[in-house]
């Protein structure tokens, strides 16, 4: 069954620190991996994009993908109180039905 | 901002009417994708278009239709309202079929009472 998981949270993280956000994917046709950010009432925001396994960075984000464990991580860097949103993972499965899958995202609170 | 414009920003409507709801694609785009997000869920996958032609379709029952026309374009309508269908509605655009670097639009806040 095609599936995206993340935990919900809140999470948690003081400013300045690492903020690791995970997602599971059930799908191992899985090819193209995406994170996006939501803000309260708006919409989703592309953050990153990685398609083949190890780290992909991108300012203070980087990406990390396992496809062997079906797993991929965002990692924030120095954390600001503008990241506090909802992160959402979601996992192309290029020919099926279901282009994209979404998970229900993580809510992620900076504390100042 | 992404170029992607939606119409109506917010909708309230009763159960049994009929909603169409519009996006216009950014520019040089040819594929558009609507999602429906519910509170506190992820967006969900309701169909595609590419080329004005649908290009895949989630687990949305028919009441569920949509349109591209020749400029990219897109409408999604929505038959027999039911109160589980008030969402926010999002539409998506990217310049293939593959969804690559889709950029969304602000979304249309519907609401059935």
């Amino acid at each position: 069954q095609k599936e995206v998981e993340q935990n919900s949270g809140p999470l948690s993280v003081p400013e300045g620190a690492i903020a690791s956000l995970n997602c599971t994917y059930s799908d191992r046709g899985s090819q193209s991996f995406f994170w996006y950010r939501q803000y309260s009432g708006k919409s989703p925001e592309l953050i990153m994009s990685i398609y083949s396994n190890g780290d992909k960075e991108d300012g203070r984000f980087t990406a990390q993908l396992n496809k062997a464990s079906q797993y991929v991580s965002l990692l924030i860097r120095d954390s600001q109180p503008s990241d506090s949103a909802t992160y959402l993972c979601a996992v192309n499965v290029v020919g099926r039905d279901d282009k994209i899958i979404f998970g229900k995202g993580t809510r992620l609170h900076i504390l100042p | 901002e992404t170029g992607v414009t939606q119409s109506p920003t917010h909708l309230i409507k009763t159960r049994g009417q009929q909603v169409t709801l519009r996006c216009s694609s950014q520019s040089g785009h040819n594929t558009v994708s609507w999602y429906q997000q519910a509170l506190g869920q992820g967006p969900q996958f309701i169909f595609q278009y590419y080329r004005e032609e649908e290009n895949g379709r989630g687990n949305f029952p028919p009441r569920f239709s949509g349109l591209q026309f020749p400029n990219y374009s897109s409408e999604l309508n929505v038959n027999a309202l039911e109160l589980d269908d008030s969402a926010l509605y999002l539409c998506a655009s990217s310049w293939t079929d593959t969804q690559e670097t889709q950029y969304f639009g602000p979304g249309t806040r519907l609401l059935v009472l």
